[in-house]
């Protein structure tokens, strides 16, 4: 099962960004999203789909539509700056996207 | 507050073994399922496999299945890796996480990683 991201996007400070994930039949399961800062272990920032988890700030938030899981950062900042992976289930497996290295510029 | 920290990495040469340790403190080790995730230097992460909560359900990424075996040991509140067969693409940062729930759901906390280099 292949879960597709593009490999890098760039946003100004402020700006929205809005980072995809396409998979076959992903809205039939939940997506979960991942923030890794480089040199740091991953941290959950979304969980079934548009959940945030205690801490997370509430300018992340993600929605799932058809094909295309989409991960919004409102108002980024430069804090927000790190790789994002989204990842699904598929017959106990679990797939992670490949990643997508936002920078705030 | 949630701690994992793994234990035995290390450099092993191509066809060797390797046992991972993840120590876990702070919750309930036997109500969570864990994870092992792998990370590739400079790549992305790569699932490895699920134990849920009592050992019942245990699956595995295709690319492991049949040399990587999970296990864990709810008295001591540790999960294993055991690595056989050992080839160079397996050299990773392997990570220990713990599940949002006691069988699968999200992989809510993660370790610091341990590292494994398969190298002659």
């Amino acid at each position: 099962y292949e879960l597709t991201q593009s490999p890098s996007m760039s946003v100004s400070p402020g700006q929205t960004a809005k980072i995809t994930c396409s998979g076959d039949r992903l809205e039939d399961v939940y997506t979960y999203w991942y923030q890794q800062k480089p040199g740091q272990s991953p941290v959950l920032v979304i969980f079934q789909d548009k959940k945030r988890p205690s801490g997370i700030p509430e300018r992340f938030s993600a929605s799932t539509s058809g094909n295309t899981a989409t991960l919004t950062i409102s108002g980024t900042q430069s804090s927000d700056e790190a790789t994002y992976y989204c990842q699904a289930w598929r017959n106990n497996a679990a797939f992670f996207g490949g990643g997508t290295k936002l920078t705030v510029l | 507050q949630v701690h994992l920290v793994e234990s035995g990495g290390g450099v092993v040469q191509p066809g060797g073994s390797l046992r991972l340790s993840c120590a876990a403190s702070g919750f309930t080790f036997s109500a969570y399922a864990m994870h092992w995730v792998r990370q590739a230097p400079g790549r992305g992460l790569e699932w490895m496999a699920l134990i849920s909560f009592d050992e019942r359900d245990i699956f595995y990424a295709d690319s492991v299945k049949g040399r990587f075996t999970v296990s864990r040991d709810n008295s001591q509140n540790t999960v294993y890796l055991q690595m056989d067969s050992l080839k160079s693409d397996d050299s990773a940062l392997y990570y220990c996480a713990r599940d949002g729930s006691a069988t699968r759901s999200e992989i809510e906390h993660w370790g610091q990683g341990a590292l494994v280099t398969v190298s002659s």
